[in-house]
């Protein structure tokens, strides 16, 4: 246990519907980071939160969004569903943005 | 393209072996990362590495990083069962602070 949730754990989705994913920090983590990981990939990095502030972004679309809260829980929200945004979903905690993060379980999303 | 690259893909051992996989990487590191995963559920924090460390040491594990050569290896020690899941190298650049990028893993199998 890494003590940082992700919910819902499974969600499946309609082509053009919205979602929105949501973390729960480890106690004490103020960096929250989000993973997209198809299947047989690796994790692709989305977008870090640290302090409330996006502190860097990967290669996605602006339809992939996120928040921090002042407790340093997050939400990814998806727009615009396409069947390719079918995905283990990420999140992951840190002290720091360049130390060890500490993984969620995931939300798979599936998109028909 | 990832920053990352494991090799090999996939590796199968019978209990009591050890296990070798090497990562790959492209352009200067602050830090890299091993991380193990079981059947698509969160990774889990095994062990970070340092651009200035040349190994480090956890229970069964041993990782060695040379930066010269711009790689690094994961050693598993006398492999049981329970260590068949997918590893993965993640390294924190110089240029993209705080973004961690992944290669596509190692898909270790231990056979009783």
């Amino acid at each position: 246990e890494t003590g940082v949730t992700q919910s819902p754990t499974h969600l499946i989705k309609t082509r053009g519907q919205q979602v929105t994913l949501r973390c729960s920090s480890q106690s004490g983590h103020n960096t929250v980071s989000w993973y997209q990981q198809a299947l047989g990939q690796g994790p692709q990095f989305i977008f870090q939160y640290y302090r409330e502030e996006e502190n860097g972004r990967g290669n996605f679309p602006p339809r992939f969004s996120g928040l921090q809260f002042p407790n340093y829980s997050s939400e990814l929200n998806v727009n615009a569903l396409e069947l390719d945004d079918s995905a283990l979903y990420l999140c992951a905690s840190s002290t720091g943005p360049e130390l060890e993060a500490f993984f969620g379980q995931g939300t798979r999303l599936t998109v028909v | 393209s990832q920053q990352g690259e494991e090799d090999p893909q996939a590796l199968s051992i019978q209990e009591g072996e050890n296990a070798t996989m090497n990562c790959s990487y492209k352009t200067s590191i602050n830090n890299l990362q091993w991380y193990r995963q079981n059947s698509g559920r969160g990774l889990v924090h095994l062990i970070l590495i340092r651009s200035n460390e040349r190994e480090k040491h956890s229970g069964r594990l041993r990782v060695t990083l040379d930066t010269s050569k711009k790689s690094s290896s994961l050693l598993i020690t006398a492999s049981r069962a329970a260590d068949t899941a997918s590893y993965f190298c993640a390294t924190g650049t110089t240029d993209s602070w705080g973004k961690f990028q992944f290669g596509a893993g190692t898909q270790v199998v231990v056979t009783p």
